[in-house]
């Protein structure tokens, strides 16, 4: 079975440069998860999905940050435009329920 | 807020040795998880527990609820458990909301 799929692994933009990940969850997995991760420290929340609803986006900078889970299967995140304060490894992870997470492989965002 | 406290932060061992990795939280839970971070990003859900002792391989996991704390433990460890190792617990009433600690990075020298 495959596992959750990011892309792209690695991206380096310039800052003001607008970039965007994309995930694909376990199929069959209604809660989705964004998460980004600074160097040294844990992941923290973006934005949670349940199906195509996102249920807690608190903590998403919606300034700058969107993010779309259109027909409840794949995800986009966006960052228009990137601040250099913005690099980071953007994490997606997957869930059947409020069980056990399965996290992709990541996307790192270098913005100079 | 919870608050999620692992220890310690760096920890290096020797190849066969007992390691113990710690989490504290500060909130009850629904859940604690245990997840492995290999250079590169990818994360690996190593257990879930809510009670008592999972245990696969030569990793076992622990959590006392009263207490507020869980511990990872690696026997015989060998220099491929070198990772950061993530604790992330689930609040009650939402256990979809993770709140994660900063990870302990594990060095096992050959």
């Amino acid at each position: 079975e495959a596992g959750v799929v990011q892309s792209p692994r690695y991206k380096i933009i310039e800052k003001k440069q607008p970039v965007a990940f994309w995930c694909n969850p376990i199929s069959g997995h209604n809660t989705l998860y964004w998460y980004r991760q600074n160097l040294g420290q844990g992941p923290e929340l973006l934005i949670r999905y349940e199906n195509e609803e996102a249920v807690d986006d608190s903590q998403l900078p919606k300034d700058r940050f969107s993010a779309e889970r259109l027909k409840g299967v794949d995800s986009t995140l966006k960052i228009q435009p990137a601040e250099l304060g913005d690099s980071a490894v953007y994490l997606c992870a997957s869930s059947p329920d409020a069980g056990e997470l399965f996290f992709g492989e990541g996307s790192r965002l270098t913005v100079l | 807020k919870n608050e999620v406290e692992q220890s310690p932060q760096n920890l290096t061992a020797q190849e066969g040795e007992f390691i113990t990795i710690n989490c504290s939280y500060s909130v009850g839970i629904s859940a604690l998880h245990w997840l492995q971070q290999h250079p590169g990003g990818g994360i690996v859900s190593l257990f879930m527990l809510s009670s008592g002792k999972k245990k696969h391989g030569r990793l076992i996991a622990t959590i006392n609820i009263q207490e507020k704390h869980s511990s990872l433990h690696i026997t015989a460890s060998h220099p491929r458990d070198s990772a950061v190792y993530i604790c992330a617990e689930g609040s009650l009433g939402s256990a979809r909301q993770l709140t994660f600690g900063s990870g302990t990075q594990l060095t096992v020298l050959p």
